[in-house]
């Protein structure tokens, strides 16, 4: 167990649909990082937050968006969902905003149907 | 943003050989990260390399860092069926926002 929590582990759904990624990141830990890893893409950076304010923003979609939360948990929201969006969804978490080692939870694997 | 290349992309070797695997940046990096992700598993932490020049070692696994801070290299020694899976290097980002760019990774394949 790594300390960051991820939910669901799967998900499957429709095109068209929306789904809700949750993230808790590692006790102590201040930044939040999203990736998406699909099979032809490798690990794509969508998006970093650090006590609750957007730090870095990668290769995300207008369709995805995300927040982190008082507590420090992190929802990434994908929405208008497209076949193309199946993919394994990585949380990452570190303790400080700058070039910090990453603690990456389970993943969030979403099937879009 | 940074751009790191990791070649091979696949290597397949026996068990017993050496494996490396190469990492290549057009600019100077700040540092870089190794991460290795199990078949089915999450990428997990290996190194982080600061220092031009730098040699750490973990065990039968290498890592080096270049002169000029642009390349990489992870080499094991004497591969086992453990050491099966995806090596990532990473730039750990240029600026204070840790933007972590990883390479495509090198999946490794161990033959018993």
């Amino acid at each position: 167990d790594s300390g960051v929590t991820q939910t669901p582990k799967h998900l499957i759904t429709a095109t068209g649909q929306r789904v809700t990624l949750r993230c808790s990141p590692r006790s102590g830990d201040l930044s939040v990082y999203w990736y998406q890893q699909s099979l032809d893409q490798g690990l794509q950076f969508l998006i970093q937050y650090y006590n609750g304010e957007e730090r870095a923003k990668g290769n995300i979609l207008e369709r995805f968006s995300a927040q982190q939360f008082p507590d420090l948990h992190s929802e990434l929201n994908l929405s208008s969902l497209e076949l193309g969006d199946s993919a394994l969804y990585f949380c990452a978490s570190s303790h400080g905003s700058g070039a910090n080692v990453l603690t990456f939870g389970a993943g969030s694997r979403l099937t879009v149907l | 943003g940074q751009q790191v290349m990791q070649i091979p992309q696949y290597q397949h070797v026996q068990e017993g050989e050496d494996f490396t695997t190469y990492c290549n940046s057009s600019t100077t990096l700040s540092n870089i990260q190794w991460y290795k992700q199990r078949p089915g598993g999450h990428p997990v932490f290996l190194i982080q390399l600061v220092k031009s020049g730098e040699v750490k070692k973990q065990k039968r696994l290498t890592f080096q860092f270049g002169e000029a801070k642009k390349n990489s290299s992870l080499h094991i020694t004497a591969t086992q069926t453990t050491d099966v899976g995806t090596y990532f290097c990473t730039n750990a980002g240029g600026t204070s926002y840790g933007k972590l760019t990883f390479g495509q990774g090198t999946i490794l394949t161990v033959h018993p």
